[in-house]
């Protein structure tokens, strides 16, 4: 089974702290994706990754940075938290072939106060 | 924007009955389509996708493809109380957007014993 695993379920953190969030993945995906999902919005796609070093913008890229050193690790960067950006945060990996799914983590729920 | 438009819900159905959901999408070069199942709390899962005109069955489920209509639904017999959940449909075009999914916010359903 796909196994892809993030730092942590639930986070708090103060506005203007620096926030890393972790996304692993165990089956050598090549694709790996950050999602934010809010009520009424839906997920919205952050940024995704197709290799190693690389990263594309997704819809909603501003006020984050990602980091993808080794093909199964994908981070996730707030460099300075803010209140909008308390948001479930989802991590999901795939393989590049057409049609192939996309497989998600448990979230990670943070909370800017 | 490539839109894919749900209806939100919530849709309740009683226990044993058929439950039908639906999606329509915008770009009409979307090639595969899935279906996911997000419990309360939960990330998605995913239980169905399609990438040709017609119906798909897989066990209780089936999915419905309408390129021409630019639709896709999801129907569920035989409702039970588990499959009381958030389905989100999700459209890809890989000619254009490589693996990028694009969302629906997600219909709610309701089982009702």
């Amino acid at each position: 089974d796909v196994k892809v695993t993030q730092s942590s379920r639930y986070l708090v953190k103060r506005t203007g702290e620096k926030v890393f969030l972790e996304c692993v993945q165990d089956m050598d995906h090549e694709n790996m994706f950050w999602y934010r999902q809010d009520p009424g919005l839906g997920l919205r796609l952050i940024y995704f990754s197709y290799d190693v070093k690389m990263k594309e913008k997704g819809d909603i890229p501003e006020g984050y940075s990602v980091s993808r050193e080794k093909k199964e690790r994908f981070s996730l960067i707030l460099e300075s938290a803010s209140t909008n950006q308390t948001s479930m945060y989802l991590c999901a990996s795939s393989f590049p072939t057409k049609h192939y799914e996309q497989y998600f983590g448990p979230g990670t729920r943070l909370t800017v106060t | 924007q490539k839109e894919v438009e749900q209806n939100s819900g919530p849709l309740s159905v009683p226990e044993g009955a058929i439950a039908s959901l639906n999606c329509t999408y915008s770009d009409r070069g979307s090639q595969s389509f899935f279906w996911y199942r997000q419990y309360s709390g939960k990330s998605p899962e995913l239980i169905m996708f399609i990438y040709s005109n017609g119906d798909k069955e897989d066990g209780r489920f089936t999915a419905q493809l309408n390129k021409a209509s630019q639709y896709v639904s999801l129907l569920i017999r035989d409702s039970q109380p588990s499959d009381s959940a958030t389905y989100l449909c999700a459209v890809n075009n890989a000619l254009d957007t490589g693996n990028q999914f694009y969302f629906g916010t997600g219909t709610s359903l309701t089982v009702i014993p």
